[in-house]
């Protein structure tokens, strides 16, 4: 299996729910990151987490990491239709410099 | 501010043509990365780039893929002699600097769909 692993692979859930997503890794990193994508477009910066860092927030977003179990989760509170999208993790492996490696993604449908 | 700038947004070519994508990095970023996307499936990285050097294309595959960062231009990731199986998107994506541990998320661009028919 390979770096960032993102669990799970769909997620359908109701506007007003809230959506968490996992991550997996298995080397250590210097940093986590979440990207969303919506379809046939580009990838958006969510947040970045360090791997000294526990927890962040960021509007309707929380993310945790957690280095012993090598995994993270991004919640999406009070979720809306226009959050219907893609979610990818990417590490930032501590000697790779800045190259990241991406999971294969948690499709995200949020149902009006 | 424009964001980072990818070009053409589709790209067709015949088998054993050539594709040059290219991409403009944000304002103030010297920092070029350049990732694969097949379908249904995660971004792949590809190769980094800062102006005029080549710091890593460990994702590059040996034959007919070159990328380069001149001092003045777009980036330009060059695929020889396509074949069906480059059919992607490509995406592109800059940072400001790094501290050689990228502290820093990065601006993608909207990506070049390349399909070889």
């Amino acid at each position: 299996s390979q770096q960032g692993e993102e669990d799970p692979q769909a997620l359908s859930i109701q506007e007003g729910e809230n959506a968490t997503m996992n991550c997996s890794y298995k080397t250590s990193i210097n940093n986590l990151q979440w990207y969303r994508q919506n379809s046939g477009r580009g990838l958006v910066h969510l947040i970045l987490i360090r791997s000294n860092e526990r927890e962040k927030h960021s509007g309707r977003l929380r993310v945790t990491l957690d280095t012993s179990k090598k995994s993270s989760s991004l919640l999406i509170t009070a979720s809306r239709a226009a959050d219907t999208a893609s979610y990818f993790c990417a590490t930032s492996k501590e000697t790779s410099g800045s190259r990241l490696t991406f999971g294969e993604g948690t499709q995200l449908t949020v149902n009006p | 501010n424009a964001g980072v700038m990818q070009n053409p947004r589709h790209l067709v070519r015949r088998r054993g043509q050539e594709a040059r994508l290219r991409c403009s990095p944000m304002k103030g970023h010297s920092h070029v990365y350049w990732y694969r996307q097949l379908p249904e499936e995660g971004l792949k990285f590809m190769v980094y780039l800062q102006k005029e050097n080549i710091i890593d294309e460990s994702g590059m595959p040996k034959e007919r893929f070159s990328a380069e960062f001149p001092k003045e231009g777009p980036s330009i990731l060059r695929i020889q002699q396509v074949v069906r199986g480059d059919s992607a998107a490509y995406f592109c994506a800059s940072s400001p600097r790094t501290s050689g541990q990228g502290i820093y998320g990065y601006t993608f661009g909207s990506g070049t769909r390349l399909t070889v028919v």
